[in-house]
């Protein structure tokens, strides 16, 4: 089975630009997390969507947000682009919204110049 | 607030037995991951435990005390390839938010 697929790899954009993300789940898999790690800290939860619905937000500002389609597939937006916002940002899929593993993708590596 | 402890760095022998702890304060608790992240990579998930006491997972070990707000992950039989970061995790009570510790470093030498 396939696991956790984003696209795309890496990404270098412009202050004040603004970048999609995206990310498939495992099949079968009905919820998937973002994630923003910085290098050298353990990734930073953004949000977690559940049958489309958003059911976790962190402590991130409002020019993140996201959103998850029918087939469980999601992007993440960033808008306003800072320097700060360079990072790894990982999407990780559960089965279900319970306590479960999650597994994660490879990542997408933005770098803002 | 929200907070994971874990050691920065640690180095160990290969072939010796390690013990990487994490303590943590959350406000609220639902079940604790540990994690193993090599460089560059993404993270991969080693153990979960929610209630008290030792999860035996082949070489991998980890235990839990709530009370403490303490876990540790045991590796045994240290091989080369356990060099990596292990990040600890804590769900929060509605299960849909996932605080990680920074994570910490494991050199395995020779």
């Amino acid at each position: 089975d396939a696991g956790v697929t984003q696209s795309p790899t890496h990404l270098i954009k412009t202050r004040g630009q603004h970048v999609t993300l995206r990310c498939s789940p495992i099949s079968g898999h009905k919820s998937v997390s973002w994630y923003q790690q910085v290098l050298g800290q353990g990734p930073q939860f953004i949000f977690q969507y559940y049958e489309k619905e958003e059911r976790g937000r962190g402590n991130f500002p409002d020019r993140f947000s996201a959103r998850q389609f029918p087939n469980y597939s999601s992007e993440l937006n960033v808008n306003a682009l800072l320097l700060g916002d360079s990072a790894l940002y990982l999407c990780a899929s559960s089965k279900d919204g319970t306590p479960y593993e999650q597994y994660f993708g490879p990542g997408t590596r933005l770098t803002v110049t | 607030g929200q907070n994971i402890d874990q050691p920065t760095e640690m180095t160990a022998t290969e072939g010796a037995i390690v013990q990487i702890n994490c303590t943590y304060q959350t406000s609220g608790f639902n079940g604790l991951f540990w994690y193993q992240q090599h460089a560059g990579e993404a993270p991969t998930f080693l153990s979960y435990n929610v209630l008290d006491g030792l999860e035996e997972k082949g070489r991998f070990s980890s235990f839990l005390s709530r009370s403490k707000g303490y876990s540790y992950l045991l590796l045994k039989e240290l091989q080369m390839k356990d060099s990596a970061s292990y990040l600890c995790a804590v769900r929060d009570t509605g299960g849909f938010k996932t605080i990680f510790g920074a994570g910490t470093r494991l050199f395995v030498k020779a």
